[in-house]
């Protein structure tokens, strides 16, 4: 079975320019979460998804940030104009039900460099 | 809102040492609690998960207890391996399903 892949792996762009990551989640898998790290700061939480619902997205920092996913597949996360500030790893993970007792399986993130 | 710290930041073994790093988080309404092992340009992989009415889990030499009314928890690695050696991330779950991590703590584990 597949895990969750991210797209790019590395993405260098300049302030100002527009860049979209995209996530695919294991199959079959109705949540998927966005998180990032910023560097010398914990992972945190930016949003989720159940299916093609955003179910919580009060982690998004701003309204540069907007993230998809049509039709419950796929999603992506677009960051429009980028500040220095974006810069990080963004992960992507994703679970298959809400309950305790499910982890989430995380994709090997998009380190994302604004100069 | 809730906050995870761990302890220490980083920590380095000679091979075969046990050893223990310690998470603390500050709200105990949390219906679990992960411990994630994250390798360089690598994924999170999840160690283990304690759900909040248990106390402990085991997964081979990986030990994690949990006192969710003192708001802590342990990551017990016994006899230590430098394949061991990667970031230890902690972090809870409460609202829907969302992580709360911290900073993690980053072991080197020298042959």
């Amino acid at each position: 079975e597949a895990g969750v892949t991210q797209f790019p792996s590395h993405s260098v762009i300049e302030k100002g320019q527009t860049v979209t990551l995209r996530c695919d989640p294991i199959s079959g898998h109705d949540n998927l979460y966005w998180y990032r790290r910023v560097m010398g700061k914990e992972i945190k939480f930016l949003l989720h998804f159940v299916k093609e619902s955003k179910q919580d997205e009060s982690g998004m920092p701003n309204n540069r940030f907007l993230a998809e996913r049509t039709g419950g597949t796929y999603s992506t996360l677009k960051v429009q104009p980028a500040e220095l500030e974006d810069s990080g790893v963004y992960f992507c993970a994703s679970s298959q039900q809400l309950v305790s007792t499910d982890t989430q399986y995380f994709g090997p993130g998009t380190r994302l460099t604004v100069l | 809102k809730q906050e995870v710290t761990q302890i220490p930041a980083a920590l380095s073994v000679p091979e075969g040492e046990n050893l223990v790093l310690n998470c603390s988080f500050t709200d105990s309404a949390i219906y679990n609690l992960q411990w994630f092992r994250q390798d360089p340009g690598k994924g999170l992989t999840s160690l283990l998960l304690i759900q909040s009415s248990q106390r402990e889990q085991t997964s081979g030499r990986l030990n994690a207890s949990l006192d969710k009314s003192s708001g802590r928890s342990t990551l017990y690695i016994a006899a230590s391996q430098p394949g061991d050696s990667a970031t230890y991330l902690c972090a809870v779950t409460s609202g829907y399903s969302t992580l709360t991590f911290g900073k993690g703590t980053m072991l080197l584990v020298s042959p």
